[in-house]
């Protein structure tokens, strides 16, 4: 079974410029989260999508949305780009949401390395 | 407010060693603690552990968790040049949000 997939993989822009982040999860995953992670800040959570609607979202501001569409592929966007904006952008995927007493875990695609110049 | 926190935060030791990673948290409603490897992109999962007292153990690795103390370690033995990495530990909660909330990881570089 292939694992999530990211792209870009790597993607060069410039300050004020907007950019679109795209995740494939797993086959048969529904629930979608996305993760920031810089040196300073290390792995910080962006928001969660399952079933095509957003059902968590982090400490992030406005210029910072996604959404998914029916066959569970998520998008996200970054507009007005900020130098701190540079980060390593992970996809993670699960079959459903993260709860209950199941064993269900997350699983973490390539990334996306985005430097904003 | 919600934190995890990982010691030491970096690492260096010989192959053949033996290692302790630790992590320790402060969450509402904890659900589950979970162990990534991350190398060069993606973290890779290691451990789920929700249970007090038991270990997870796969090869060289094995983990276990004390829900009292709220804390967790992850254990390696036998260091190997291919376990340099950073560790990742995650808390994750019974809100139901899909939300992990991460430590900031342990470099660990095993030299030859």
């Amino acid at each position: 079974k292939a694992g999530v997939t990211q792209t870009p993989r790597y993607l060069i822009k410039t300050r004020g410029q907007q950019v679109t982040l795209s995740c494939s999860p797993i086959s048969g995953h529904r629930s979608v989260s996305w993760y920031q992670q810089t040196p300073g800040q290390g792995l910080q959570f962006l928001f969660e999508y399952f079933s095509e609607t957003q059902r968590n979202k982090g400490n992030f501001p406005g210029r910072f949305s996604g959404r998914q569409f029916s066959n569970s592929r998520s998008e996200m966007n970054v507009s007005t780009l900020e130098l701190g904006d540079s980060a390593l952008y992970l996809c993670a995927s699960s079959l459903r949401p993260l709860a209950g007493d199941s064993q269900e875990t997350q699983y973490f695609g390539p990334g996306t390395r985005l430097l904003v110049l | 407010e919600d934190k995890v926190v990982q010691s030491p935060l970096s690492l260096v030791v010989h192959e053949g060693d033996t290692v302790t990673l630790n992590c320790s948290y402060e969450v509402t409603n904890f659900r589950s603690l979970l162990w990534y490897k991350q190398e060069k992109k993606a973290p890779t999962f290691l451990f789920m552990l929700t249970s007090s007292g038991i270990e997870k153990k796969s090869g060289r690795l094995s983990s276990i968790l004390d829900k009292k103390e709220l804390f967790s370690i992850l254990n390696i033995t036998a260091t190997q040049t291919g376990d340099s990495a950073v560790y990742l530990c995650a808390v994750d909660r019974s809100s139901n949000t899909g939300k992990l909330i991460f430590g900031q990881g342990t470099t660990l570089q095993v030299k030859p």
